[in-house]
């Protein structure tokens, strides 16, 4: 139990194109999402958390205009890079949590995003 | 500012062995701690959490202990076998916010 799943595993753009990853969670409901990067032998930062049917809260220095989540569903969170450039290219992982205790999460399996 | 300490260079160890690994902290009373396996181009996937009124924990071959004395959580794998070799990450919470703070990660390798 308790899978989640995001699509696509590994995109590539051109510098100024859109790009969207979605995150779902499969088999329960998630009360609140949350998205990640991960650079090369760093750690996960977190950039948002969003609730279903409410706007994301940002972590500082993210910028929202570029990020741009979108909490649909109890079940569907999508975030979009906007006019995506070379250093956006990360490792994006979602994850997401079942209650109200948010240290309960289950991650995703990633997206890799090259913009080149 | 809240800082999460773990090794950066990777421990080797040989198979059957016992492995440890440390999770320091500093300018942060968590409420909780968890660790984590993350596997390479993987996302994390969770292991065990221990509260901060607990000091030892237990699953299977793995054991978490923590210190908040100390302010160190020791992360062992008895028995350790070369699927076992991956990063893991520990993780911070509590102190006003319910969202873990993420360490670097350590990377274990255990060698047949």
């Amino acid at each position: 139990g308790a899978v989640v799943s995001q699509h696509p595993s590994r995109v590539i753009c051109k510098s100024g194109t859109s790009v969207k990853i979605e995150c779902r969670s499969l088999d329960f409901q998630a009360t609140t999402m949350f998205w990640y990067r991960q650079f090369p032998k760093q750690s996960l930062m977190l950039m948002a958390t969003s609730n279903e049917g409410s706007k994301a809260t940002y972590e500082q220095g993210v910028e929202k205009d570029k990020f741009l989540i979108n909490h649909a569903s109890l079940t569907l969170s999508t975030l979009t890079v906007t006019s995506a450039h070379p250093e956006d290219s990360s490792f994006y992982i979602c994850s997401a949590a079942p209650g109200l205790y948010q240290h309960e999460q289950y991650f995703g399996p990633g997206t890799r995003l090259t913009v080149t | 500012s809240q800082k999460i300490e773990q090794n950066s260079e990777a421990l080797n160890i040989q198979e059957g062995k016992t492995a440890t690994l440390t999770c320091n902290y500093t300018n942060y009373s968590p409420a909780y701690l968890q660790w984590y396996r993350q596997d390479p181009g993987r996302g994390p996937v969770f292991l065990l959490l221990i509260r901060e009124n607990e000091k030892e924990k237990r699953k299977e071959r793995l054991k978490v202990t923590f210190d908040t004395t100390l302010k160190q959580s020791l992360f062992h794998i008895t028995a350790s076998q070369p699927a076992d070799s991956a990063t893991y990450l520990c993780a911070l919470g509590g102190g006003g916010s319910y969202i873990p703070t993420f360490g670097r990660g350590t990377s274990l390798i255990v060698h047949p």
